[in-house]
């Protein structure tokens, strides 16, 4: 599972309010990635990073985002949460000169 | 930009017999193709990839094929078991995009 560790794993929270997940890797990865996945539409990607402090919008990044301020660590800000953002989350992260991502345990945000 | 269409969404099989996933995608740059398993509650697994200038590759029971004129790629599962039952994901644009998701049943 390439040391990939995502917490919190659940979190429950109201409208408005203000969230961050977070993605640790020990595998010292290049590449990190958030995904949200919800029903009929797979992995969608939200952001990610080349590096550090290196950052590109994703499919869906309306409402989210991130910062990696060191190579093992990437996090996900939801500014003011919205219902449409109830969704289970996924990390992952990528080798340098590897083509496989690896993905975390997820995290299943719902907001009410 | 890259789209990543998966059919069909669900597939039911009888034990014993093989399954079939397609995906196509739009991005003639794309050259890595991988195919993820995701049981339910848990994260989603590499299963089998397949590389542009490879036009099959096979490990076990299951094979991907690659059709890059046609911008079309296929999970082939054979012998199919219980245990084989999941989500299955294609992915392209270098494994940026995914398609939809195939659910897959498999009857005992």
């Amino acid at each position: 599972d390439a040391g990939i560790t995502q917490s919190p794993r659940h979190k429950v929270t109201e409208t408005g309010t203000p969230v961050t997940l977070r993605c640790h890797q020990t595998e010292n990865h290049r590449y990190m990635y958030w995904y949200r996945q919800d029903p009929g539409h797979g992995l969608r990607l939200i952001h990610y990073s080349y590096g550090v402090k290196d950052t590109d919008k994703g499919e869906v990044s309306d409402g989210y985002s991130v910062s990696r301020s060191k190579t093992e660590d990437f996090l996900l800000t939801l500014e003011s949460a919205t219902s449409s953002q109830t969704s289970v989350y996924f990390c992952a992260t990528k080798g340098q000169h590897r083509d496989t991502q690896y993905f975390g345990p997820g995290t299943r945000l719902t907001v009410l | 930009g890259e789209n990543v269409e998966q059919h069909p969404s669900t597939l039911s099989v009888q034990e014993g017999d093989s399954a079939v996933i397609k995906c196509t995608y739009s991005d003639s740059a794309s050259n890595y193709f991988p195919w993820y398993k995701q049981e339910l509650g848990k994260r989603p697994q590499l299963i089998i990839d397949i590389r542009s200038n490879v036009g099959e590759k096979k490990d076990q029971r299951i094979a991907v094929t690659l059709n890059k004129t046609a911008k079309h790629f296929s999970l082939h599962i054979t012998e199919t078991q219980p245990e084989d039952s999941a989500v299955y994901f294609c992915a392209g644009n270098n494994d940026m995009r995914f398609g939809a998701g195939t659910r897959l049943t498999v009857k005992p």
